[in-house]
């Protein structure tokens, strides 16, 4: 198994559907997070959940929503989208310690989102 | 402002050739770390270094190398006998310590290494 994995890789919804990415990662790591890549921007942290605490940008609509059962999976339940959603939805999981500082994150291959 | 900046959108070299990704960053903590990535076409996010503020010693990996200065608040890439594999898009981020994970990317470069 890779270390983190994604389904599905495309997807493709009308503004009224319901969907979910869904993120599996098989490293033993305590920190996963969802991030949004748009086309010439940088990268946008959407979630982290850290040894089971979520932490969340403000900025992100309420139409995203994450669930984190257990450490080593992750989902973005999806409703009633803009077409300004569609992007790349990575996911990413990390080894995080109590002492501060960030660790290397590992990727996914994505979910390319494209939102009618 | 933007923490992390990649002011090279795309870079074009032809193979063989030496090329230096720039990468400048902004922080008031005395205590970050630095990364490079790179994204190949199909799409993940493959880790190539963390360096933390308090080495300042460049690093050399295989045709990869990095120079960190902290007196311009640099951290550049530097791809020595580029490879047609090298193509990619390399992108630069800063983590803080007070912010452990959260990770400010820059909107990276884009690398054509030309056969």
């Amino acid at each position: 198994e890779t270390g983190v994995t994604q389904t599905p890789r495309h997807l493709v919804m009308g503004m009224t559907n319901k969907k979910s990415l869904k993120c599996e990662q098989h490293l033993g790591h305590n920190a996963m997070y969802w991030y949004k890549q748009s086309a010439k921007k940088p990268l946008e942290l959407m979630f982290v959940y850290s040894l089971e605490e979520r932490v969340e940008n403000n900025s992100v609509p309420s139409r995203f929503s994450p669930e984190c059962p257990n450490s080593s999976h992750l989902f973005l339940h999806l409703h009633t989208l803009q077409p300004e959603d569609s992007a790349l939805y990575l996911c990413a999981s990390s080894q995080e310690g109590f002492s501060g500082g960030a660790n290397e994150q590992f990727f996914g291959p994505g979910t390319r989102l494209t939102v009618l | 402002a933007q923490k992390v900046t990649q002011a090279q959108t795309e870079i074009s070299v032809v193979e063989k050739e030496d090329v230096t990704l720039d990468c400048v960053y902004e922080t008031r903590d005395t205590t970050y770390y630095l990364f490079w990535y790179k994204q190949p076409p199909s799409g993940e996010l493959v880790f190539l270094i963390r360096r933390n503020s308090f080495d300042e010693q460049n690093e050399i990996s295989g045709r990869y190398s990095w120079n960190f200065q902290k007196s311009t608040s640099s951290f550049n890439f530097t791809i020595t006998a580029s490879q047609v594999v090298d193509s990619a898009v390399y992108f630069c981020a800063l983590s803080e310590v007070r912010t452990g994970n959260q990770f400010y990317f820059g909107t990276g470069t884009s690398l054509t290494v030309i056969p």
